[in-house]
């Protein structure tokens, strides 16, 4: 069945950038997302990619794929304190159903 | 626009009565709503997917007569909670997809969540 995973922690200090992970096993996936949860808060959409394109840029974030090895990945750029929260990355194979990693917990110090 | 409400957004009860919990999408027709389960520290977990008018389809191990779903209109979803214990205790997510979503393009708007306490 279908697996994302992802890294539980990141900490990083004001200014810097980051960079958040995620695998998936299921390559039908047209569609790739990154969603943002705050605390005792619902999913926040931040972006999503589509299959076929290796890159996209928005503002301070920059989602990169490399489907061959089934990989995503989040940089933010010039990261602030109230990016704190956790990411979740997502995929729907071939369904009508989101795949959820399992989260990583940023957080950032100034 | 996409904003989709859940209430309430707390509730704490006594073990063996029942919880309803609502999800509205205020400003957009909803075919689909799904609804989540969250342990704390951990990803969402999807329990059920609701097409209005219909019945809900429930993943492998949730309990249907456990959680009731009904999705009555095209705006709203209510998750019963019947018989609540304390191993219930959780944060309850509900998502709206709109009605001109397809397969492929699957945005889902999501409500604040509401945090069940069984006592």
């Amino acid at each position: 069945g279908e697996d994302v995973e992802q890294s539980l922690f990141l900490s990083v200090r004001e200014g810097d950038s980051s960079v958040i992970n995620c695998t998936y096993t299921d390559s039908s996936s047209t569609y790739l997302y990154w969603y943002k949860q705050e605390p005792g808060a619902g999913l926040q959409l931040l972006t999503y990619i589509f299959s076929n394109m290796d890159m996209k840029q928005d503002q301070r974030l920059t989602v990169l794929l490399n489907k061959k090895d089934k990989h995503l990945s989040l940089r933010i750029a010039d990261t602030q304190t109230g990016d704190s929260a956790i990411y979740f990355c997502a995929e729907n194979g071939n369904t009508d159903k989101l795949i959820f990693g399992t989260g990583t917990r940023l957080q950032v110090f100034p | 626009g996409a904003v989709v409400s859940q209430h309430p957004s707390w509730v704490i009860c006594k073990s063996g009565t029942s919880v309803k919990i609502e999800c509205r999408s205020l400003d957009f027709q909803a075919t689909t709503m799904f609804w989540y389960r969250q342990f704390p520290k951990q990803s969402l977990m999807l329990m059920a997917t609701s097409n209005e008018g219909s019945k809900a389809t429930y993943e492998q191990g949730v309990e249907k007569d456990k959680f009731l779903i009904n999705h009555a209109s095209l705006t709203l979803s209510t998750l019963t909670v019947t018989s609540a214990h304390p191993e219930d205790s959780s944060f309850y997510i509900c998502s709206a997809r709109g009605s001109d979503q397809t397969m492929s393009w699957n945005e889902q708007f999501f409500g604040p969540g509401t945090r069940l306490t069984v006592l």
